[in-house]
């Protein structure tokens, strides 16, 4: 069974500072990753995805990704109360018919 | 923006109906799923599909069946609901895979909240 792992959290950062979140996958063959923000209640939405090895950048979120270390990582700068959300990482399976879903890291900003 | 309807957000039923749920997508979308939430066990895939009238099983059909007549249209059948089948559903939709195992980015409905007494 392919898995993704994230931590459950919750991870507790301050307003204004930077929160890193992460996500392992077994699937050797996965080619496209995601990222999910769900809040409460919510549907999850879409954030970022990546392809390539290396970094991401849209706006105040940074997506990561090491195919060789099999790892997915999403970085907020200048996190805001508004960021609390718990956050989904999804990876494809290696056919590209389906995803993945981790089952999410909770991140909570204090202001 | 792309814009995945789900015809209910909140549902009543009882044990041993069977219950629809409709999604809609007025994007061209090629793809569209079905996934139930649940606390603790994540997103689970119960059915996609590719195309009108094509459609695959996921991580957890059973008691689960889909129908897709129309290209914009994915609906999901209980066919005889069961206090287990309690959930949040959500239906997705994306473009055709690029092919060579790359996926385009899925797009959520806003769910249906599905409680069966």
């Amino acid at each position: 069974q392919k898995e993704v792992e994230q931590n459950s959290g919750p991870l507790s950062v301050p307003e204004g500072a930077i929160a890193s979140l992460n996500c392992t996958y077994s699937d050797r063959g996965s080619q496209s990753f995601f990222w999910y923000r769900q809040y409460s209640g919510k549907s999850p939405e879409l954030i970022m995805f990546i392809y390539s090895n290396g970094d991401k950048e849209d706006g105040r979120f940074t997506a990561q990704l090491n195919k060789a270390s099999q790892y997915v990582s999403l970085l907020i700068r200048d996190s805001q109360p508004s960021d609390s959300a718990t956050y989904l990482c999804a990876v494809s399976n290696q056919a590209g018919t389906a995803l993945i879903f981790g089952k999410g890291t909770t991140l909570s900003v204090s202001s | 923006d792309v814009k995945v309807t789900q015809s209910s957000r909140y549902l009543v039923k009882r044990t041993g109906e069977k219950v629809f749920l409709e999604c809609v997508q007025d994007m061209d979308h090629e793809n569209m799923f079905w996934y139930r939430q649940d606390p603790g066990l994540g997103l689970r895939l119960i059915y996609f599909s590719y195309d009108v009238k094509m459609k695959e099983k996921g991580d957890i059909p059973e008691g689960y069946s889909v129908s897709r007549e129309k290209k914009e249209r994915f609906s999901l059948i209980l066919e005889s609901a069961s206090t287990n089948q309690t959930s949040m559903y959500l239906c997705a939709s994306s473009l055709r895979s690029l092919g060579t195992g790359v996926f385009n980015p899925q797009h959520f409905g806003d769910g249906t909240r599905l409680s069966i007494l």
